[in-house]
This record gives C-alpha cells, structure tokens and sequence, in this order.
C-alpha cells in the first residue's frame, strides 16, 4: 500500500506569490498514476492535475506539476484569490487502494 | 454531459446501516470504475474502494473490509455503497466519482464527481 504524504499542512500566501506543495510516497511509482486536486468549501473536489503534470480540462496554465518515483509537487504560479482552497494528491490507477495525500490547505495571509 | 447523481443526506443511529447511491448519466457505464470517497467534517479526503461494472468484482481499502459493500446495477446505470456498523466515526459527507480512461486512457484521476451524500450517525 503506497502512503502519501503531503508538505506542508498549511501554506499562507497573498495572492501573486507562488505556492508549492510537495507530496511524498511511501514506495516509488509510475508518475502516470499521480494526481492532484482541488477542493472548496462545501464542494466536491476538482481535478487539476493527473499523470504527475498534464492539466485537465479548462485548468489556468498557472497550475503545474512536477515530479517522478516518490518526489512529486505541484506549482501554482502566481495565486489568484480563487485559488485558496485545499489541494491533495492521489495515487490512482495503478494497484489499488488509491490513496489520498492528507491534504495542504492555501490561505490568505 | 457526464452526470453523478447522488441520493439525500441521511440520519442514522450507532449500528445501523447505510446505503448511498449514485446514478450516472451521459455515456457507456460498465466500462469506468466507480470509486467511493468520504470526508468526514473538517478532514480529509479518504478513499474507500471501487468497482468496474463490467466485471463486477469490487476492491475495498483494507480499513473498510468486512462492513462495506459497492455494487453496480448495469439497467439502472447506478452505483451503490453500503457500510454496515455505523458508529459516530463513520460521519461524513460520500462521494462517488469516475475516471474517464475509456474515453481518455491515461486520464488517471477522478474527473467526474457526485455532489456528495451526507451522513449524520447519532443516537
């Protein structure tokens, strides 16, 4: 079972600054099966991200991810006020169970 | 257009049981897999387990084994999850949500969400 593990808990930033959060495994594997999220209040969450770095669908181009093996971080560059929410990462697709990052949440400072 | 339509919240006492469901709309069912996730209030998201209606045979997370059950009904294009035992620990908003790799094949990510069922265990 692959644990993730995501950094940090809490991130406070103003809008314009960058943020990134990293999510670590517990045991390497195929970065097709990485993916990020985003979730709001009271709403489901969002895809972002999957195959460690292609966006989905309609996702601004400020949004990036990076990594492979264990070491995987997505990027948003330059916050915009609707990007503070809290943002996970996932491990999908490859054996189950696919398992959550404890998520990161975005604030305004 | 892809749709999960999840059924109402609900209100249940400690040992009882909970069936959610989700029905899906805008194309081929049997070939996706189903994927039941919760939240409970102010936490994160935890994956419970899955199905691919085409073959019918359904994955748990370890820590639900032995009290939970998905199923999928192929003529009503719905998937169901049901939790046996409830216990206070076990409130918290339900999620099913769907890849797209039948469509996308290294779409590896819950692109398709129910807008969530909540669950309230009190006595």
């Amino acid at each position: 079972e692959i644990v993730l593990t995501q950094s940090p808990g809490t991130l406070s930033l103003s809008p314009g600054e960058r943020a990134t959060v990293s999510c670590r495994a517990s045991q390497r594997f195929s970065s097709n099966y990485l993916a990020w999220y985003q979730q709001k209040p009271g709403q489901a969450p969002r895809l972002l991200i999957y195959g460690a770095s292609t966006r989905a669908s309609g996702v601004p181009d400020r949004f990036s991810g990076s990594g492979s093996g264990t070491d995987f971080t997505l990027t948003i560059s330059g916050l915009e006020p609707e990007d503070f929410a809290v943002y996970y990462c996932q491990q999908y697709g490859s054996s189950p169970p696919y398992n959550f990052g404890q998520g990161t949440k975005v604030e305004l400072k | 257009q892809v749709q999960l339509v999840q059924s109402g919240a609900e209100l249940r006492k400690p040992g009882s049981s909970l069936k959610v469901s989700c029905k899906a709309s805008g194309d081929t069912f049997r070939n996706y897999v189903f994927n039941w996730v919760r939240q409970a209030p102010g936490q994160g998201l935890e994956w419970m387990g899955r199905i691919i209606p085409i073959f019918n045979t359904p994955y748990y997370a370890q820590k639900f084994r032995g009290r939970l059950t998905i199923s999928a009904d192929e003529s009503t294009r719905t998937t169901y999850m049901e939790l046996t035992g409830l216990t206070s620990e076990d409130s918290a908003t339900y999620f099913c949500a769907r890849d797209d790799t039948v469509v996308t094949p290294l779409l590896w990510g819950l692109l398709y969400w129910g807008q969530g069922t909540r669950l309230t265990v009190s006595s």
